[in-house]
């Protein structure tokens, strides 16, 4: 069975340009979660969701970041504009439901923004 | 004061030796905790849940004391292989939410 997929691996772009990373958790499973790791923040939640519906936000830096889930196997985290301070790994992880505690995770996005 | 925090290390530690991690969190609501394993440029991998009444897995103990609030991870006689970043990590789901709260990870290297 496929683990999370995650695409781009690496993605380097210029400050001012949009950032779009992309997210197919395992089959089958409900519950889908972006995360931002740096090294001085470590990593960070930024959005959940539970059944392609956001279910909590509230890790998300600001406006320019946005994210969806059109349906239970693809999910988006755009950032628009991008700035220097965005640079980080992006990860996303998926569970069979939200009850149940074993978390996959992608491979992750390394985001460089110059 | 951090939800969950952990002393970054690193612990350097020769071969066979035996090292432990503490992990404290901030809220006693707190219903679930795990040990991730992270290695260098990687995504983190479960490494074991902690039960309240503790739990052993090959050369890893995991504890949790809810009176103190805080975890803690027993490697025995450790091999090369263990080196990595140990993330400690608390299921918020006591607040109503199913958020995990990650620390920041203790740098574990073991050396020849």
């Amino acid at each position: 069975d496929a683990g999370v997929i995650q695409s781009p691996r690496h993605e380097v772009t210029e400050m001012g340009q949009e950032v779009t990373l992309r997210c197919k958790p395992i089959s089958g499973h409900n519950s889908l979660f972006w995360y931002r790791q740096t090294m001085m923040r470590g990593l960070e939640l930024l959005i959940y969701f539970n059944n392609n519906v956001p279910i909590d936000d509230s890790g998300m830096p600001e406006d320019r970041f946005s994210a969806k889930m059109p349906n239970a196997s693809f999910s988006t985290l755009k950032i628009q504009p991008s700035e220097p301070r965005d640079s980080a790994v992006y990860f996303c992880a998926s569970r069979r439901a939200l009850e149940m505690n074993e978390q996959f995770f992608g491979p992750g996005t390394r985001l460089t923004v110059l | 004061r951090k939800e969950v925090e952990q002393d970054p290390g690193p612990f350097n530690v020769p071969e066979g030796a035996t090292v432990a991690f503490n992990c404290t969190y901030s809220n006693s609501a707190s219903q679930s905790f795990f040990w991730y394993r992270q290695d260098c440029r990687k995504e983190p991998k479960l490494l074991m849940s902690v039960y309240s009444s503790g739990n052993e897995d090959g050369r890893f103990t995991a504890q949790l004391n809810r009176a103190s609030q805080y975890i803690s991870l027993l490697i025995r006689d450790s091999k090369l292989s263990d080196s990595a970043t140990y993330l400690c990590v608390v299921n918020m789901e006591g607040s109503g939410t199913y958020k995990y709260i990650f620390g920041t990870g203790t740098r574990l290297k073991v050396l020849a």
